[in-house]
């Protein structure tokens, strides 16, 4: 149950475009394809942003992209804007009922 | 609408114990795996325990070593984490979450336990 690996920041300008990876292993999120990404705010409880992967939940704008390649997922967020400045936590199912998170990268839009 | 609101938070000394509860609503609960998850102050985000619709399945995550207990109650909608043995370091905001495929899809707003002497 170790956490998967993101960087602990990342930044970009409005307009931009910035990737946060998510490094686990082959028994999360390499084995499965169910990696979600959240969303938080200061005080805020965390936000679904992305799931399956892929997969974005009603509401959530079309800028917010979610891919896979082996044991690495990313989020991809395309014209940043100044709103999205913000905690960012990737999660994988790991089996048998089990969970992992990343420990989290802090959005700056400069 | 969909809404989970734990309770049952507070201040607690070393070594005793909580009981914090998930009154859910706006979903078919008895339909849905459930989970605990937590924060600790200015850190990252922890699963802490799942439990399948039926209770028949149960997980812990290893840290946890036997301390804590998950379950739930279907006809009242409700889930619950009893927390024994506390220690400074389960200092954190509790969630309660629904689990929806592999994704825990919706949050509570989360209850803060301190553990304090």
């Amino acid at each position: 149950q170790s956490a998967l690996t993101q960087p602990r920041s990342v930044s970009g300008s409005p307009g931009q475009s910035v990737t946060i990876s998510c490094t686990g292993t082959s028994s999360d999120v390499g084995g499965y394809n169910y990696v979600s990404w959240f969303q938080q705010h200061p005080g805020k409880a965390p936000k679904l942003m992305i799931y399956d992967v892929t997969k974005r939940p009603s509401g959530v704008p079309d800028r917010f992209s979610g891919s896979k390649s082996g044991n690495t997922a990313s989020l991809t967020i395309a014209g940043l804007q100044s709103e999205d400045e913000a905690d960012y936590y990737c999660c994988s199912y790991a089996g048998s009922y089990t969970l992992v998170f990343g420990g989290g990268t802090k959005l700056t839009a400069l | 609408e969909v809404q989970l609101v734990e309770s049952g938070g507070g201040l607690v000394k070393p070594g005793g114990s909580l009981r914090l509860s998930c009154a859910v609503s706006g979903f078919t609960f008895s339909s849905h795996n459930m989970n605990w998850l937590r924060q600790t102050p200015g850190k990252g985000l922890e699963w802490v325990s799942s439990i399948s619709s039926s209770s028949s399945y149960i997980s812990y995550a290893d840290s946890l070593k036997g301390r804590f207990t998950i379950s739930r109650d279907n006809a009242k909608n409700s889930l619950y984490l009893q927390m024994n043995s506390l220690r400074a370091e389960d200092t954190a905001i509790y969630y309660c979450a629904r689990q929806a495929g592999g994704t825990p899809d919706y949050w509570g707003q989360g209850t803060l336990v301190t553990v304090s002497s």
